[in-house]
């Protein structure tokens, strides 16, 4: 079985500080692990992805993630956040091969403020 | 990136119809796609992953009569709720992973379908 953990409901951060949202996996074998993000009333934006290689991945809109595979932990960063930032991050994991289907983890709100 | 189109983009119907919701990958090809489900403030709950030609594969707790799925060609699912009563009130979300090689890993989605049961 697969899992992912996202501790947070919610991160507040001013805009213009660095963000960071937390996220914790369980999976058999190697990992794909992926970041989305999602508007009110909309589907999910990819964000960035994990498949093998460097641990540091950059991805859509400024945003990078670390992968670190003693941690079991995928945490979405950025270097400065914008009000415009702010919506639900998911992240996710599936097992190697395109037809795995993704475990998402609960889901945190991001609200970027002034 | 890949795009996933869903339609409709929100449904209102009245309690006891049935309502078909399409999902289409419009620039590669899905072996595979998935059907999820979100309720307020929550994740995504996986309904059911729908393979081409074959029969889909339901997650525990989700009635395959409820929730017909059909995945007639490499382009194209259809989730039809059947009977529809409040309850199955949703927002309901496909995605599709690329069968070709040397695509994108990443599962793209559609834009959701807002389901209103009156």
């Amino acid at each position: 079985a697969q899992s992912v953990a996202q501790p947070e409901d919610q991160v507040n951060v001013a805009e213009g500080n660095p963000l960071t949202v937390k996220c914790t996996y369980s999976v058999s074998g190697n990992p794909y692990l992926f970041w989305y993000v999602q508007y009110p009333n909309r589907g999910l934006q990819f964000l960035l992805k994990y498949i093998t290689g460097d641990n540091l991945v950059k991805g859509s809109y400024g945003f990078e993630a670390e992968f670190n595979k003693s941690q079991t932990s995928f945490h979405l960063k950025k270097p400065s956040a914008l009000v415009s930032d702010s919506a639900l991050y998911f992240c996710a994991v599936s097992r190697t091969g395109t037809a795995s289907k993704l475990t998402f983890g609960t889901g945190t709100r991001l609200q970027v403020t002034l | 990136g890949a795009v996933v189109s869903q339609h409709p983009s929100r449904v209102i119907c009245k309690s006891g119809t049935s309502v078909k919701i399409e999902c289409r990958s419009l620039d590669f090809q899905a072996t595979t796609m998935f059907w999820y489900r979100q309720f307020p403030k929550q994740s995504l709950m996986l309904m059911a992953t729908s393979n081409e030609g074959s029969k889909a594969t339901y997650e525990q707790g989700v009635e395959k009569d409820k929730f017909l799925i059909n995945h007639a060609s490499l382009t194209l699912s259809t989730l039809t709720v059947t009977s529809a009563h409040p309850e199955d009130s949703s927002f309901y979300i496909c995605s599709a992973r690329a069968s070709n090689p040397g695509v994108a890993t990443e599962a793209f989605f559609g834009q959701g379908t807002r389901l209103t049961v009156v």
